[in-house]
């Protein structure tokens, strides 16, 4: 089945540095969404991307959408402490689907 | 408005007990509907997803159920639970673009 391959795992920063993580697909997928999820609650939609190419802002966060439908990437700026969770990308196919990546857990040193 | 309620907020359920969760959308109609679980520190897996009543598509052969008895409302079932049943579980919707998730049923099976 379909599979999202998303990195890093888990990522320990400093206060104020930027952050970058990116997930990859074998398949296509139509829209990409970045979540961030809290402990304990459903996840939040951040970013969604509809188109390829695509390069999207929100705040601090950008995202894009590869050229190839294949994968995107997001980055946080700036990074503060309330930015600490799982971020979770997601490809929506043609049916509606929507396949996630494993996570990447973002962890900020004051 | 828009809203996506789910209940209970935790479960705590013997093995081989029944299984129950419902899920319900408000201010939107014929949403598609999705049934997500997610293991402790791992992404979500989806379950079940339907595109209208009555109209439910399984992801993973399971013990587990799902029906859509109205159109804005999705029911998770089981008939006996397993000890690999623990987990939170996510309903969530959409109507083409980004999905909206519930704030989810933590369900441990003892």
């Amino acid at each position: 089945g379909q599979q999202l391959n998303q990195s890093p795992q888990s990522m320990f920063i400093q206060e104020g540095e930027d952050v970058s993580m990116n997930c990859t697909s074998s398949s296509i997928f139509n829209t990409w969404l970045w979540y961030k999820q809290d402990p304990g609650e459903g996840p939040v939609l951040l970013i969604a991307l509809y188109k390829a190419g695509e390069l999207t802002s929100n705040g601090r966060l950008t995202a894009q959408f590869g050229i190839t439908r294949k994968d995107s990437f997001l980055n946080i700026s700036a990074s503060i402490p309330s930015d600490v969770g799982i971020y979770f990308c997601a490809g929506m196919d043609s049916s509606y689907k929507l396949i996630f990546g494993s996570g990447t857990r973002l962890l900020v040193r004051p | 408005s828009q809203t996506i309620h789910q209940w209970p907020a935790t479960l705590v359920q013997p093995v081989g007990s029944p299984l129950s969760l419902e899920c319900t959308v408000e201010g939107t109609s014929n949403p598609n509907l999705y049934w997500y679980r997610q293991a402790a520190g791992r992404g979500l897996q989806l379950l079940f997803y339907s595109i209208g009543i009555d109209q439910i598509s399984s992801e993973v052969p399971q013990n587990l159920s799902a029906s859509r008895p109205q159109d804005r409302q999705f029911i998770l079932s089981s008939k006996k639970l397993l000890l690999s049943d623990s987990g939170f579980y996510l309903c969530a919707w959409t109507t083409g673009g980004g999905y909206t998730f519930g704030s989810g049923t933590r369900l441990t099976v003892v």
